[in-house]
C-alpha cells in the first residue's frame, strides 16, 4: 500500500508568520503534489515536482514556495502567512501515469 | 484552463437504492480518477481509467474519452459510502484537474 506521510496534521499560526509543512512518500514516486481544499473550490493544486531539485508551478502559486530536497520529501513554505491562506493542504504522490496517493492532509490556521 | 464539471453537487440515497456521479470535460482527457472523500477527510482511491469501464464490489466507473466523460455508478448504498467524491483528469501531462465534488448522503 502506497504511503504518504504529512507533519504536522494541525498547525496554527498568526499573519506574518513562517510555516513548513512537511511530505514524505515512501513509493519511490516521481511525482510529488502539493494541493489546498477549500469549501466551494474542491481541491486546487499549489506547486509539483518530478524529482529532487525540480520545481513545478500549479495553478494558485501565489504566496507559496516549495522545495523536492529528496525524491522522498516535498515541503511546502508559506514565508508569510496570510489568513488567506487558512485551508486544508494535502500533499500526494504519483509515477505520473497513474493512480494518485494522498497523504491525511495538514489543517492549518492563520490568525 | 481545462475544466472538469461534476454533477450533480449534491445527492442524498436511501441506503439499498443506488444513482450515478458525471464528469465531463471540456478537452480531451488521457485518464480520469475518482476519489471518496470520507468524513474523516481522507481521499480514498476508488479508480484510474485510462479507457473503457472497471467494476469494484458495488462501484463501477466507465470513461468515454471520445465524448469526454467518465461516471460513477454506486449501487446498494451504504451508509458508509456518504462522503464527497471527486473525480480528477489529466490531458497527457502529470497535472490533474479536480471537479467541484459530489456530496453524498446515504439515509436509513
Amino acid at each position: 500500500e502506497a504511503a504518504v506521510t504529512q507533519s504536522p496534521r494541525n498547525k496554527v499560526t498568526v499573519t506574518g508568520g513562517n510555516v513548513t509543512l512537511s511530505c514524505r512518500q515512501t513509493n519511490s514516486h516521481n511525482y510529488m503534489y502539493w494541493y489546498r481544499q477549500d469549501t466551494g473550490h474542491g481541491l486546487r493544486l499549489i506547486h509539483y515536482s518530478y524529482g529532487a531539485g525540480n520545481l513545478q508551478i500549479g495553478d494558485v502559486p501565489d504566496g507559496y514556495k516549495a522545495t523536492r530536497t529528496t525524491q522522498e520529501d516535498f515541503f511546502l513554505l508559506l514565508e508569510l502567512a496570510s489568513p488567506s491562506q487558512t485551508s486544508l493542504y494535502f500533499c500526494a504522490s504519483s509515477t505520473g501515469q497513474n493512480t494518485l496517493y494522498f497523504g491525511a492532509g495538514t489543517r492549518l490556521s492563520v490568525l | 484552463g481545462d475544466q472538469v464539471e461534476q454533477s450533480p453537487s449534491a445527492l442524498s440515497l436511501h441506503e439499498g437504492t443506488g444513482s450515478a456521479l458525471r464528469c465531463n470535460f471540456t478537452t480531451t482527457m488521457r485518464a480520469v480518477q475518482w476519489f471518496q472523500q470520507n468524513s474523516r477527510g481522507s481521499l480514498i482511491n476508488l479508480f484510474y481509467l485510462a479507457s473503457g469501464t472497471k467494476e469494484n464490489g458495488r462501484l463501477k466507473s466507465t470513461f468515454n474519452s471520445k465524448e469526454s466523460y467518465s461516471t460513477l455508478h454506486i449501487r446498494d448504498a451504504q451508509l458508509e459510502d456518504s462522503g464527497t467524491y471527486f473525480c480528477a483528469a489529466d490531458n497527457a501531462g502529470a497535472k490533474l484537474t479536480f471537479g467541484g465534488g459530489t456530496r453524498l448522503t446515504v439515509r436509513p
